[in-house]
């Protein structure tokens, strides 16, 4: 079964520093991989997605994530945070078939000024 | 920019009572999904949706849940007798095609308090 961990709960940085939030899978084939992005009262809207070639991609935002198959790790970065980056961030992977979803718990970033 | 919309955004029922929560997908889009989240959870999958039939359904996903597509735009999460443990955040999303790479868009939520 697929299952997606994000190991940090909560993360704060202050305005200007670099990010990188963690995102470890499981899954037995080529994952296809997600970053979704949900501030408050807002619904999930996609950073960015791998399924296959270059293992960075790059995203909305100025968010890049990088995938390591070795480490089954797909985490995402940001060189410099802004304030209207404070949101929860969920890493998902998604089944071949495409009918689901399977989102790690969340890690929730705050920006200092 | 087209978006998925839900309704209502919240939603407060007593326990054994019947809700429907109502999306609206993204016009040209033929793949359609229901997500929870209860409280300090993880999002969830429940159910997927395409013509007309259930394409994969969680575990979550008992016969106490239906889907529909009643008309052209609607597509609805009805819970029957809802239960304490039913409250969590909704999601409905909808993509335009199947695989795994398609990008499914989410609608802002239904929070459902069951008392």
């Amino acid at each position: 079964a697929q299952s997606v961990t994000q190991p940090d709960i909560h993360i704060t940085v202050s305005e200007g520093a670099s990010l990188e939030l963690r995102c470890n899978y499981s899954y037995g084939a080529t994952p296809y991989l997600f970053w979704y992005v949900q501030s408050p009262g807002q619904g999930l809207q996609l950073l960015l997605k791998y399924f296959s070639g270059d293992t960075l991609v790059q995203g909305i935002k100025g968010f890049e994530a990088e995938f390591k198959r070795s480490q089954s790790s797909f985490n995402l970065r940001k060189p410099s945070v802004h304030w209207s980056d404070a949101a929860e961030y969920f890493c998902a992977v998604g089944n071949n078939a495409g009918n689901m979803l399977t989102f790690g718990g969340g890690t929730r970033l705050m920006v200092k000024p | 920019e087209p978006e998925v919309t839900q309704t209502p955004s919240h939603q407060v029922t007593q326990m054994g009572q019947e809700v429907i929560l109502r999306c609206v997908p993204i016009s040209n889009h033929l793949y359609f999904y229901w997500y929870r989240q209860i409280l300090g959870q993880k999002v969830e999958f429940l159910v997927s949706f395409y013509n007309n039939e259930i394409s994969e359904k969680s575990e979550i996903f008992d016969d106490q849940f239906s889907v529909e597509r009643p008309d052209g735009s609607n597509f609805t999460l009805k819970i029957r007798s809802t239960k304490l443990e039913d409250s969590a955040m909704y999601f409905c999303a909808s993509s335009e095609a199947r695989g795994g790479y398609n990008e499914q868009f989410f609608g802002p939520g239904t929070r459902l308090t069951v008392l």
